[in-house]
């Protein structure tokens, strides 16, 4: 079984200041790990993704997330927001084993960006 | 290139009726996911379909049901509809299974049951 808990439900942070978004899984295999956003009124779109290979993983927009496995943590951050960054955030993980995989997703985080 | 295309964009149902969502993906992918995304659930994968095959199946009731055509479109049917059911339907295609890569949404049909 797997699950992924986001921490925060909503976070706000005014414009030029770092963004946090906290995101903790679990999972009996070895991860794949995804951030994605979600405009209104739009579908998800991919931030950044962790497949095994460098644990900083830098994606779109200035965004980046640090797998820690010990943590079995997978946070988001960004050093400056940005009006236009104001969405919701997905966090997303997906384990295969036993010949079939399961994907699921963080109920997710809206993030306020004041100006 | 295109995205991903979902018709209709908006639709009102009533108790008991059934729906057809329809979705087109990227063109060249291969693999066509469905999702529910309701408030109170957040978003749930409904399946997943690769090739024609269903690869891929969440926990949702028999009434949900799906297929996919040679040309790699998809749709999804909900028979015997209940107020529960009114969400926004995201459908994602992807070069490979979904669990795998990067997936691509569509803007989603908003199902509203009455």
């Amino acid at each position: 079984a797997q699950s992924v808990t986001q921490l925060d439900s909503h976070v706000s942070v005014s414009e030029g200041t770092p963004v946090l978004l906290r995101c903790n899984y679990s999972s009996s295999y070895s991860p794949s790990l995804f951030w994605y956003v979600q405009h209104p009124n739009k579908g998800l779109q991919l931030l950044l993704k962790y497949t095994s290979a460098a644990t900083l993983v830098k994606g779109i927009n200035g965004f980046e997330a640090e797998f820690k496995k010990s943590e079995t943590s997978f946070h988001l951050t960004k050093p400056s927001a940005h009006m236009s960054d104001a969405a919701e955030y997905f966090c997303v993980v997906s384990a295969s084993g036993a010949g079939s995989y399961q994907l699921t997703f963080g109920k997710g985080t809206k993030l306020s960006v004041i100006p | 290139k295109a995205g991903v295309t979902q018709t209709p964009r908006y639709l009102i149902k009533t108790r008991g009726q059934q729906v057809t969502l329809s979705c087109s993906p990227i063109s060249g992918h291969r693999s066509v996911s469905w999702y529910q995304q309701t408030p109170g659930q957040g978003l749930q994968f409904l399946f997943e379909y690769f090739s024609e095959t269903q690869r891929n199946k969440g926990n949702f009731p028999g009434r949900f049901s799906g297929r996919q055509f040679s040309n790699s479109r998809s749709e999804m049917n909900v028979s015997t509809l209940e107020l529960g059911d009114s969400a926004l339907y995201l459908c994602a295609s992807s070069l490979s299974l979904a669990g795998e890569g990067e997936q691509y949404f569509g803007p989603g049909t908003r199902l509203t049951v009455t």
